[in-house]
């Protein structure tokens, strides 16, 4: 079974530069996340995607950062203008989720992540 | 804000000692979840343990729950050098359907032959 692709690994702009980030979920994954990681930090939740439809965008800084996933598969990330503070390992995970309530089997699995440096 | 906090914050043993660190939350949940970050790598998942159940073993991990205290120890024991990573804790709530997670700052573990 394929895991997480996403895409690129690295990428290094300057700040007021526009960047995009591209995931492709485990087959048959209908929820997607996007997840901002600072060095030294925990995963911190951007968005939330059930199949086409955003569930959870509450900490997406929607002024700078956009995300889509057409057809419900695939999803990019946005950011225009990025700011210093946006370097950050951008995670994307999927999962299938099973079950509901204290049965719910949620487990999310994750890429290797696109590593930003805003200069 | 991150519902969980891991403690401590850094850890260095030895090859064979065991490792323990310890996850707190604030609010009720449905599961509790470990995961693993190598370094410049994505999480990987460990170990669910439910908000009814007490203590979970997957190999060499052991997992342990009090929702009393609202706290989970992991302790990886007779550790390997492969073991140094990252390892966070997250909780799902029973206040969302839709399987999201909330992640700890974690423990950086070292593992030195």
């Amino acid at each position: 079974e394929a895991g997480v692709a996403q895409s690129p690994r690295y990428k290094i702009i300057e700040k007021r530069q526009s960047v995009a980030f591209w995931c492709n979920p485990i087959s048959g994954h209908a929820t997607l996340y996007w997840y901002q990681q600072i060095l030294g930090q925990g995963p911190k939740l951007l968005i939330q995607f059930q199949n086409n439809g955003v569930v959870d965008d509450s900490q997406l800084p929607k002024d700078r950062f956009s995300a889509e996933r057409l057809k419900g598969v695939d999803s990019t990330l946005k950011i225009q203008p990025a700011k210093l503070e946006d370097s950050a390992v951008y995670l994307c995970a999927s999962t299938l989720l099973v079950g509901s309530g204290i049965l719910a089997k949620n487990i999310q699995y994750f890429g290797a992540g696109t590593r930003l440096s805003v200069l | 804000s991150q519902q969980g906090e891991e403690d401590p914050q850094a850890l260095s043993i030895q090859e064979g000692e065991n490792a323990t660190m310890n996850c707190s939350y604030k609010t009720s949940i449905n599961n509790l979840q470990w995961y693993r970050q190598n370094s410049g790598r994505g999480l990987v998942h460990l170990i669910l343990i439910r908000s009814n159940e007490r203590e979970k073993h997957s190999g060499r991990l052991r997992v342990t729950l009090d929702t009393s205290k609202k706290s989970s120890s992991l302790l990886i024991t007779a550790s390997r050098a492969a073991d140094t990573a990252s390892y966070f804790c997250a909780t799902a709530s029973p206040t969302d359907s839709w399987g999201k997670l909330q992640f700890g700052a974690g423990t950086q573990v070292v593992v030195t032959p």
